[in-house]
């Protein structure tokens, strides 16, 4: 049973970066065709796919957030990352690490990480 | 971006009874479109891929139907655990993205 846990800050000043790693137990991030996302939800709000990295390292960014936006993985340590630049408070949000690119079948619990002075 | 809509936004509905989301897509995706239900505080659960196949684990009560623009999720006999946020999700092209959700609550 794969199991997927956010960890970082929970408090992020505006214009600087939010770091989140995904910490991957049951599984391999760098087994053969794994795909790992990251998705996040506003308060009160929907769900909003951030971006996903292939196994190989290969990435595929939402366009809204392409040039704010970083994933890497970190397969010595079985993790995964996500950074994002250049933060506002319309960056607020619940952020998930998942398993699955197109199809998100392994969820971490989420970690709310609000941006504010 | 393909754009996802869903309705209802909401509905209220008691325990039995049948329930039915509809989800549409701004362009079609074939059968690219999974659901998902999510309770308050808690992740999202996958509950049916490429739209109407059902997860692991997911009860049967659970179906999903459609293609191209149309799909619908439905329960088919309400339980009490069933009352969350339903979302689907177009997997056709990325960004892969969600619906606003259909609140179903109790009545």
């Amino acid at each position: 049973q794969v199991q997927l846990r956010e960890s970082g800050p929970g408090l992020v000043k505006p214009s600087e970066t939010l770091s989140l790693t995904c910490t991957v137990s049951g599984g391999s991030v760098s087994s053969a065709t794994s795909v790992w996302s990251w998705i996040r939800q506003p308060p009160g709000k929907g769900l909003e796919f951030i971006g996903y990295i292939y196994h190989i390292g290969s990435t595929n960014y939402s366009p809204s957030l392409r040039s704010r936006v970083t994933i890497s993985v970190d397969t010595s340590k079985n993790q995964f990352s996500l950074k994002l630049s250049s933060v506002t408070a319309a960056d607020t949000a619940v952020y998930y690490c998942a398993k699955g690119g197109d199809r998100a079948d392994y969820w971490g619990q989420g970690t709310l990480v609000t941006v504010s002075s | 971006d393909i754009q996802m809509t869903q309705s209802p936004s909401s509905l209220s509905a008691s325990v039995g009874d049948r329930v039915t989301i509809t989800c549409r897509a701004s362009q079609s995706i074939s059968s690219y479109l999974n659901w998902y239900q999510q309770k308050p505080g808690r992740a999202p659960k996958l509950l049916i891929y490429v739209a109407s196949s059902l997860q692991s684990g997911v009860p049967s009560r659970f179906s999903g139907s459609g293609s191209g623009t149309d799909f619908t999720l439905t329960i088919s006999s309400l339980q009490p655990e069933d009352f969350a946020t339903y979302y689907c999700q177009q997997s056709y092209s990325a960004p892969f993205t969600f619906g606003p959700g259909t609140k179903v609550d109790i009545k």
